[in-house]
């Protein structure tokens, strides 16, 4: 157990939907990042959050949003739902601004199926 | 850019053979690089990493790397595979300035055969 909690483990929705995921960090860790998995992407990142700011942002969408609350879970929001957007959604959190020679822990992950 | 390669999606060995799975680099500056494993329904777990002091990591579970910068390698073995090992493996470099986020590579999946 990594101590990253991510919720729901499953959800399945239409094209045009919106979702959230959620993500509770490892109890003191200020940076959670947000990364899918799609098997023909692999891993990408999409984007970082520290101590409620917005640090980095990879391969998101702009029908997808981001933002980590006062007290450090983040939500991660996507709308107008494609086909496409099926994939692993993962939330990873660390104690620092960056990952530096530190690690990552992973959630298990929140599995979207877009019909 | 940095970016890493791993070559070969899937691998398939003999329980107790040598598991080979192998890492190249792309980087202009000396890279910090990782070995994350995913077993199956899991996230992803650190595995070893190498941050510019010895140049054989070891990490858990047995497994090993090694960091060549002639070959711009960072290749993940372990002497005898157990059926336990049997999961996805993945390579990823530290992205210097900014976040120090992690890149990915596509992934190895290992399975390992009685």
């Amino acid at each position: 157990d990594s101590g990253v909690t991510q919720t729901p483990k499953h959800l399945i929705t239409a094209t045009g939907q919106r979702v959230t995921l959620r993500c509770s960090p490892r109890s003191g860790d200020l940076s959670v990042y947000w990364y899918q998995q799609s098997l023909d992407q692999g891993l990408q990142f999409l984007i970082q959050y520290y101590n409620g700011e917005e640090r980095a942002k990879g391969n998101i969408l702009e029908r997808f949003s981001a933002q980590q609350f006062p007290d450090l879970h983040s939500e991660l929001n996507l709308s107008s739902l494609e086909l496409g957007d099926s994939a692993l959604y993962f939330c990873a959190s660390t104690k620092g601004r960056g990952i530096s020679t530190g690690e990552l822990f992973f959630g298990e992950g929140s599995r979207l199926t877009v019909l | 850019a940095q970016s890493v390669t791993q070559l070969g999606s899937h691998v398939s060995v003999s329980e107790g053979a040598l598991v080979l799975l192998r890492c190249n680099y792309s980087s202009s500056v000396p890279p910090y690089l990782f070995w994350y494993v995913q077993y199956p329904n899991q996230g992803l777990q650190l595995l070893l990493k190498y941050t510019s002091a010895a140049t054989l990591v070891k990490g858990i579970n047995g497994f090993e790397a090694e960091f060549k910068k002639s070959e711009t390698s960072f290749h993940l073995t372990k002497p005898s595979a157990h059926m336990s090992d049997a999961a996805e493996y993945f390579c990823a470099v530290r992205l210097q300035g900014g976040s120090e986020k992690l890149v990915f590579g596509k992934g190895t999946k290992l399975t390992v055969n009685p």
